[in-house]
This record gives C-alpha cells, sequence and structure tokens, in this order.
C-alpha cells in the first residue's frame, strides 16, 4: 500500500526557517517524481515544487523561489521540503504528493497524497 | 502561468442529480487536465487523469471531457459519498496550477 506520510510542520515567527518531509512507503520511491502542494483557506490548492527521480530537474512556484528548496533522500525514501524566511502567507497545510508520468503520452497526475501537515507562521 | 478558472465556485444538488463542474484554462493544455475530489479534512484524491481517464477505483459513475482550454466533470446520478469539493489541475507546463475549486453540497 502506497503511503506518503508528512511531518515537520508547527508553529513559526515570520522570518524564521522549517524543514518538512515526507516519508514514503509502499512503492519504488526512486522511480518517481515528487511534489509539495499546499492548501490555505484564502489561496486554495498551490503547487509549490517538484523534484524528478534522479533530482536532476526540479521545479518551483514563484512564489516560494529563493526561499524554499526541494530535496530527496532516495536511499532512505524521504522527501524533504526547506523553508526558509517564513511569511504569515505561507501558513497552510502542506501536501506531499507523488507524481505518476505517463510514458506513452507524457501526461501526468498526482495519484498519491499524504494527509498534509499545518504550518503556522504567526508572531 | 496558466490560469485556470472553475465553475461554479459552489452548487446545491440532490441525490441523484446529474452534476456538472466546469473548467476553463487560460490558453490550450491540451488534455494535459486532471480532476480530483476532497472531502473536508482529507488530501485531495485523484479522479481522472488526462481529462476523461477514470483513475483505478472511481466509480463510473465520474466521467471527464474535453479538451485545449474547456473541460468538464460530470457526476451521474450524484451520491451522498460524493458531496465535497472538486479540483480540475493543469499539468501541461510549469508551474501546475489547479482551479479555486468546486463545493458540491446538498440541496
Amino acid at each position: 500500500e502506497v503511503q506518503l506520510v508528512e511531518s515537520g510542520g508547527g508553529l513559526v515567527q515570520p522570518g524564521g526557517s522549517l524543514r518538512l518531509s515526507c516519508a514514503a512507503s509502499g512503492f519504488t520511491f526512486s522511480r518517481f517524481s515528487m511534489n509539495w502542494v499546499r492548501q490555505s483557506p484564502g489561496r486554495g490548492l498551490e503547487w509549490l515544487s517538484s523534484v524528478s527521480s534522479t533530482s536532476r530537474y526540479i521545479n518551483y512556484a514563484d512564489s516560494v523561489k529563493g526561499r524554499f528548496t526541494i530535496s530527496r533522500d532516495n536511499a532512505r525514501n524521504l522527501l524533504f521540503l526547506q523553508m526558509n524566511s517564513l511569511r504569515a502567507e505561507d501558513t497552510a497545510v502542506y501536501y506531499c504528493a507523488r507524481d505518476l508520468v505517463a510514458t506513452v503520452t507524457g501526461e501526468d497526475f498526482f495519484d498519491y497524497w499524504g494527509h498534509g501537515v499545518l504550518v503556522t507562521v504567526s508572531s | 502561468d496558466i490560469q485556470m478558472t472553475q465553475s461554479p465556485s459552489s452548487l446545491s444538488a440532490s441525490v441523484g442529480d446529474r452534476v456538472t463542474i466546469t473548467c476553463r484554462a487560460s490558453q490550450s493544455v491540451t488534455t494535459y487536465l486532471n480532476w480530483y475530489q476532497q472531502k473536508s479534512g482529507t488530501a485531495p484524491k485523484l479522479l481522472i487523469s488526462a481529462a476523461s481517464t477514470l483513475h483505478s477505483g472511481v466509480p463510473s459513475r465520474f466521467s471527464g471531457s474535453g479538451s485545449e482550454t474547456d473541460f468538464t466533470l460530470t457526476i451521474n446520478s450524484l451520491q451522498p459519498e460524493d458531496f465535497a469539493t472538486y479540483f480540475c489541475q493543469q499539468s501541461y507546463s510549469f508551474p501546475r496550477t489547479f482551479g479555486q475549486g468546486t463545493k458540491v453540497e446538498v440541496k
């Protein structure tokens, strides 16, 4: 059974840092691209970042570029999101999501999501 | 960035109704369009990929159609467990973008 379990959320002051982790199990982690997506009442679902299976390709949303860093450890089946210079508007539930890419058509989608972890940025 | 616009933002329906949700992209995404269902307090769940491909385990009352910029999610004979929020998402280009969601409520 595919499982994605996020951790590392919590309350942090503006300007602070936090590192989220996503522990993957039930599939060959090293074969899949992974993503971080967040959700807040005011901003809906917002894709933040993706990392390819070997970490060769990484993409970020403009809203987090330069502040957040995605990484992965395929040996330990872990995905990370290092979040620096946090702002109040970063307050959200953060999800990790597996990216399934259809090899023939190239279409891709998020087929498994973690349960999410709450990050609150407040003084 | 490709903007995704869903309509309506919410709708009220009864069990057994046919429900249609639309999603419009600000530019062509061909068929790189996915639909997700989210129930309160839980993560989104994939329903449909590539505009019309039903994900494994999703009931056949759900269907998707469309291409380029205009897409539709249809729920035939709405069931009690279908009251939720539905999101479209494009995977044509980065950044990936989602629609704002359509909440399907009990009438």
